[in-house]
């Protein structure tokens, strides 16, 4: 119950295309969707994030989807570009109040590739 | 502006020997403080988490240890490492809240 189930693994896109990656939960304390993105042998980085009572945040060329009955999120670029080439992961956390709080439960993550 | 630090960068041990990496953070207090690990350059697991000074949070059993001495740093031990301790370990902080930011991690591999 506490797994996000991350697709697809690898995504390969041209530059302009807009690669979708999709998460999806069972957890339903989850209330917190974070998005981050990993250049090779660096940290993490906090790209956007989303809460559940809003079904569509868009920060830049990035946008996130929410469906909250079907327990799902996906990560949008639009206008992709090669240096958008990383490692995406999504993540979920629970409510506040709980001893979990804060504690970031993250998919498997997909390598994106975006060929000039 | 808040930072967090890791190091170091890269280490290699030896089997059998002991580790000892740091984080600390600046510009915020009494943040939350995290070790994951990240293996094969995918998928990152918690191991341990911390609230404050000397509490800590175990996620999974291992061969590790982590430890808060004081309030902005957080340390990550072992008394003998295994090979499959190699990886990819990121400190992380979030404060009172679950936006997490994470260090540039240390690339540690066991021979």
């Amino acid at each position: 119950q506490q797994q996000v189930k991350q697709s697809p693994q690898s995504l390969i896109v041209q530059k302009g295309g807009i690669p979708i990656i999709n998460c999806a939960y069972e957890n339903t304390a989850f209330d917190y969707f974070p998005w981050y993105q990993q250049f090779p042998g660096k940290g993490p980085a906090l790209l956007i994030a989303i809460r559940p009572d809003v079904s569509e945040k868009k920060e830049g060329r990035f946008t996130i989807s929410f469906n909250k009955s079907a327990k799902q999120f996906s990560l949008h670029i639009m206008d992709s570009q090669p240096g958008d080439s990383a490692t995406y992961f999504c993540a979920a956390s629970p409510s506040a109040g709980g001893t979990s709080y804060g504690k970031l439960t993250f998919g498997q993550g997909t390598i994106l590739t975006v060929h000039p | 502006s808040q930072t967090i630090h890791q190091w170091p960068a890269t280490l290699v041990q030896p089997v059998g020997s002991p580790l000892s990496l740091e984080c600390t953070v600046e510009g915020t207090s009494n943040p939350n403080l995290y070790w994951y690990r990240q293996a094969a350059g995918r998928g990152l697991q918690l191991l341990f988490y911390s609230v404050g000074i000397g509490q800590i949070s175990s996620e999974v059993p291992q061969n590790l240890s982590a430890s808060r001495p004081q309030d902005r740093q957080f340390i990550l031990s072992s008394k003998k490492l295994l090979l499959s301790d190699s990886g990819f370990y990121l400190c992380a902080w979030s404060w009172r809240g679950q936006e997490a930011f994470f260090g540039q991690g240390t690339r540690l591999t066991v021979v």
